[in-house]
């Protein structure tokens, strides 16, 4: 149990294109989403966090105009990088939760290429 | 903030016991130490999770002394396949809505 899917596992766009990563929980419902980034050898890096129907609390420094977080479900948050830039290349991973003190679940990530 | 210190690498040889200490100074009272896996271009996987004392699954096994400032992942017999990271958070109490890593432990198993 506690599968959560992400796609697309990888994508190619073009500098000035957006890109919508999808993160779902298949058997359960998730309370609360979380957004990672991991660069190369790096640990992962909290983007924000998502509750079902609020809007996202984004950690200092990412720009939440870049990238827009939607939770319009318990089991579906997504994504979306805008204009995206040579510099958002990176690995970006969702984790989802049922609730306080649940571990995290996590997806098999987005390698995303920018060019 | 739940700021979590781990070795960076450690190596071992297939069979052994491996043994990674976190620190947690800060905890809170409602906080809970969960322990992951990840394997390169892998989401982290859950291994195991505690509140206080020891805890046992198929996998692995979590000690946290009384005062909970640390804990120790115990992986009984590693192989080759265990070679991975791995990462203490701490989390789901007062410190809930920050759920960072820390930097994690690069485990190498040798054959």
């Amino acid at each position: 149990g506690a599968v959560v899917s992400q796609h697309p596992s990888w994508v190619i766009c073009k500098s000035g294109t957006s890109v919508k990563i999808e993160c779902r929980s298949l058997d359960f419902q998730a309370t609360t989403m979380f957004w990672y980034r991991q660069f190369p050898k790096q640990s992962l890096m909290l983007m924000a966090t998502s509750n079902e129907g609020s809007k996202a609390t984004y950690e200092q420094g990412v720009e939440k105009d870049k990238f827009l977080i939607n939770h319009a479900s318990l089991t579906l948050s997504t994504l979306t990088v805008t204009s995206a830039h040579p510099e958002d290349s990176s690995f970006y991973i969702c984790s989802a939760r049922k609730e306080y003190n649940s571990p995290l679940h996590f997806g098999n990530g987005t390698r995303l290429t920018v060019t | 903030l739940a700021k979590t210190t781990q070795p960076i690498s450690m190596d071992s040889y297939e069979g052994q016991e491996v043994n990674i200490t976190c620190s947690h100074n800060n905890i809170a009272t409602n906080d809970y130490i969960t322990w992951y896996q990840q394997f390169p271009s892998q989401g982290p996987r859950f291994i195991i999770q505690g509140y206080k004392t020891k805890v046992t699954n198929e996998v692995a096994s979590l000690f946290i002394p009384a005062d909970r400032k640390s804990s120790t992942l115990s992986l009984p017999r590693v192989s080759l396949s265990d070679t991975a990271v791995y990462y203490c958070l701490v989390g789901g109490g007062e410190n809930d809505y920050k759920l960072s890593f820390g930097a994690g432990t690069t485990v190498t198993v040798r054959a």
